[in-house]
Formats: structure tokens, sequence, C-alpha cells
């Protein structure tokens, strides 16, 4: 069955810190992952996705299919990244296409 | 251009009664989901539009709930004789259509939700 588990509800680190939010998943197959971001009182929308190994906002993530993991990491934290990020897995073939799983989320407070 | 749309923002109903929950998709994309956000539960699918398939019925926690898309475009969730336990935000996302077999998932634009209290 396809499952994405965030281990941390809740993750502080001080302007300027290096950042790391955990994404694991399962999944019998190939799947495609996405860290979608939600700041205050604005709406869900994608940060990054796997496949166009991108950095956004300074943030990268690589899918590591031996570990099963898709990290979120940046170098230097900004007070702007506070925000609840959520990891999102989807299939990429058959029936789970169209539909994301998502994990349940991490909230990020960077303090300055 | 106009992002996804969904109303009411906020609706307040009293246990058993009937909500029904509109999403205005992009323009031009043919596939529009839903999802359910509530506290202790994180984002829950629920349904999946996808052009004129049927529609991807799975995620539905009850017979309660049903969904329609008319002419392709706007939906609407219907929840029926609601219960305490349905309070919770309801999105609405579209995309362009994600084909089976394709290679790749299309992004999903989410709407800014629908805040449901169930009293």
């Amino acid at each position: 069955a396809q499952r994405v588990t965030q281990p941390e509800k809740l993750l502080s680190v001080f302007k300027g810190a290096p950042v790391e939010l955990k994404c694991n998943y399962s999944y019998s197959g190939s799947p495609e992952l996405f860290w979608y971001v939600q700041y205050s009182r604005q709406r869900l929308q994608l940060l990054l996705r796997h496949i166009s190994r991108e950095s956004i906002k300074g943030f990268t993530a690589d899918l590591n299919k031996g570990e099963t993991s898709f990290h979120l990491k940046k170098p230097f934290a900004q007070e702007e990244d506070s925000a609840m990020y959520y990891c999102a897995l989807s299939g990429a073939r058959g029936s789970t296409l169209g539909r994301l799983y998502f994990g349940r989320g991490t909230q990020l407070t960077v303090w300055p | 251009g106009a992002g996804v749309s969904q109303s009411p923002s906020n609706k307040v109903t009293e246990k058993g009664k009937d909500v029904e929950l509109r999403c205005d998709p992009i323009s031009g994309h043919t596939a529009l989901y839903w999802y359910r956000q509530s506290l202790g539960q994180g984002l829950e699918f629920l349904i999946y539009f996808q052009g004129n398939s049927a529609p991807d019925k799975s995620g539905l926690p009850s017979d309660r709930f049903s969904a329609e898309r008319t002419g392709g475009s706007v939906s609407t969730l219907t929840i029926q004789r609601t219960q305490q336990e349905d309070s919770a935000v309801y999105l609405c996302a579209s995309s362009l259509a994600s084909f089976m077999g394709g290679p790749y998932q299309e992004t999903q634009y989410f709407g800014p939700g629908t805040r449901l209290l169930v009293l």
C-alpha cells in the first residue's frame, strides 16, 4: 500500500541554520515524489518535484530509492521559509496515477 | 490567469443537514480532485475526475459523500446528513490531463479550501 511518512510534526531552526525535513515512502513501483508548501493564510502550492531536479527557493530534494526517502533540504534557512510542508507521492502508472498521497506535514518555524 | 476557486470559504451547519461545496477549476484543466484536510488525519484524497472518464471515488469515506462534475468544469461535493467528524477543510485541485501510461503526473493546483464546521 502507498504510504508517506513525515516523522516530524514540528521543526524549529534559527535563521541561517541548515534545515532538513524528512520524508519516507512506501510504494510498489516507481512513484513520483513532491513537496508541497502552505504558507500562513495561503493555499497549498507545489514547491518542487523529484523529476524536475530543480532547486526552488534554495530547497532541494533527492529521491533515494534504496532508502525510500525524499528529504527536503536547505543549507541556510530564512524566516520566510516558515510554513507547513507536505511530502506527497503519486503513482507513475496505473490506477494510482492522478491522486496524491500526502504525509501529515511538518510545521517549520525559522526563528530570527 | 485565475486560479482554482472554491465556495463558500466557510460553512457552519448543524448535524444532519446536507451541504454542497463548489469548485471552479482552472480553465482548460481536465482533471479535478477533491481532498480533505482534517486535524490528525492530514490530507486525504476523496475523488478524482479526469475528462469524461468515470471518476475515481475510492477515497470517499462513506455513501453520504458524493461529487459530480458538470460539463467537464465546475464540480460540486455534496455531504448528506453531516456528522461532526465531517468537520474539516475541503480542498479542490485541478491539473492538465494526467494520462495513464504517461511519463509523469501533471502538477495539481489547489484552491483556498472550504472550512466546514458541523455543530
